[in-house]
């Protein structure tokens, strides 16, 4: 069965700087990959999303994601964060096409001024 | 604009009680969720349909019922029988029971038992 692991439960950065977001998953093929985020007390917003092709994804609010094979992973990057960025962010994975979406357990961004 | 409406946003119920949380879109979306939210825990499925008058349970489906009659609805029933119903319940769906586009969700309702 598929999953998805996200390693880190809070990440704190400070404004202006780079982040990433680390996601693994488990699947035997090649799955559908996608990030969401939440704000406080919100429901989910896809970010962007994974299926084949160019291994670099390109999202909305200037994030990416890159897939690696390799690694089983689709970690999420953003050059310079700003203080609306704060958010929690969710890593999911699709298998088969009939299967549901698997999310982690997310990852709580802070940011210092 | 398209999108699935959640309401209410803040629910209180005293314990034994059943009660409704509505989720409605207007997407025309063949494939719908309920997801329960705890703190810590991520996202766990409750419920899911992929067509009308047809549904499936999750993973945490015990204390729970859904119907899902008409293709823009899907409520989600709290039942008695749920041990710990204080949560904050998000509704999401998708053009069809695959995963090319994703879910869109709604903006959730959080229960509270008093």
């Amino acid at each position: 069965a598929q999953s998805v692991t996200q390693p880190d439960i809070h990440i704190t950065v400070s404004e202006g700087a780079s982040l990433e977001l680390r996601c693994n998953y488990s699947y035997g093929a090649t799955p559908y990959l996608f990030w969401y985020v939440q704000s406080p007390g919100q429901g989910l917003q896809l970010l962007l999303k994974y299926f084949s092709g160019d291994t670099l994804v390109q999202g909305i609010k200037g994030f990416e994601a890159e897939f690696k094979r390799s690694q089983s992973s689709f970690n999420l990057r953003k050059p310079s964060v700003h203080w609306s960025d704060a958010a929690e962010y969710f890593c999911a994975v699709g298998a088969n096409r009939d299967d549901k979406i698997i999310f982690g357990k997310g990852t709580r961004l802070h940011i210092l001024p | 604009d398209g999108g699935i409406t959640q309401s209410p946003k803040y629910l209180f119920r005293k314990e034994g009680q059943n009660v409704t949380l509505s989720c409605e879109q207007n997407l025309n979306h063949d494939a719908m969720y309920w997801y329960r939210q705890d703190p810590g825990q991520g996202l766990r499925l409750i419920y899911y349909s992929q067509i009308v008058n047809d549904f499936q349970k999750g993973d945490i489906a015990e204390g729970y019922s859904v119907s899902r009659e008409k293709k823009e609805s899907f409520p989600l029933t709290v039942t008695s029988a749920q041990k710990n119903p204080t949560a904050f319940y998000l509704c999401a769906s998708s053009v069809d029971a695959g995963n090319n586009y994703g879910y869109t969700f709604g903006s959730g309702t959080r229960l509270t038992v008093v």
